[in-house]
């Protein structure tokens, strides 16, 4: 069973476009969060929600939206897609800010 | 200067070889230090994780922590092809809510 799932695995997408990148963790976890990976592999923390409340909101454009139906799911929505919004989304998860959990990540390119 | 410190690499060792990696940081109160482990087009695992100083041990893995130095390793006795992969530095102190992530260093394991 896949403990954080995430969709889809890859999006192309033309510059200007809306889309949104979903998250399942099926772990009992109380926290997720969104990371960006860039092409240097350097991960960089955009959100977290705990209990569906957001606590971490880093310095990221507007277009980025994070939503969370519930405990459970944490979606990524972005407007208005830009060249440099090209890069691997990451979902994760913890237990109390302990050890993190990730999906597999969201290949998003920008054309 | 960044909070953490890691050397890109990339690092290539024949098969058998002992590995280390390291990072270095700079804020003293980090107190929880992890390993993750990322294969290509998947997300980080963890691997080790250790809190304040010390050494921990599993299997081939061996995490050693030195906070007087602000220094933290990872060895890897008799490497394996399979160990080939990009291995990410990851602490926290005891009151944030997020990991602050090393660069990564990417590992190539000749057989």
């Amino acid at each position: 069973d896949t403990a954080v799932s995430q969709t889809p695995k890859y999006l192309v997408t033309q510059m200007g476009n809306d889309k949104s990148i979903k998250c399942e963790q099926n772990l009992g976890h109380d926290t997720m969060y969104w990371y960006k990976q860039d092409s240097k592999k350097f991960l960089k923390i955009m959100f977290s929600y705990n209990n569906k409340e957001l606590i971490i909101n880093e310095t990221v454009p507007n277009r980025f939206s994070p939503k969370s139906p519930d405990k459970a799911h944490l979606n990524l929505h972005i407007n208005s897609l830009e060249l440099g919004d090209s890069a691997v989304y990451f979902c994760a998860s913890s237990r109390n800010n302990e050890k993190l959990f990730f999906g597999s990540g969201t290949q998003l390119s920008v054309l | 200067q960044k909070e953490v410190e890691q050397d890109p690499g990339p690092l290539s060792v024949p098969e058998g070889a002992i590995v280390s990696l390291n990072c270095t940081y700079s804020n003293s109160a980090f107190q929880y230090f992890m390993w993750y482990r990322q294969y290509s087009r998947k997300g980080p695992e963890l691997l080790m994780y250790t809190y304040s100083s010390g050494n921990k041990e599993d299997g081939r893995f061996t995490a050693q922590v030195d906070k007087s130095s602000k220094y933290i390793s990872l060895f890897i006795r008799d490497s394996q092809p399979s160990d080939s992969a990009t291995y990410l530095c990851a602490m926290r102190s005891g009151s944030a809510r997020q990991l602050t992530f090393g660069s990564g260093t990417q590992l190539t394991v000749l057989p």
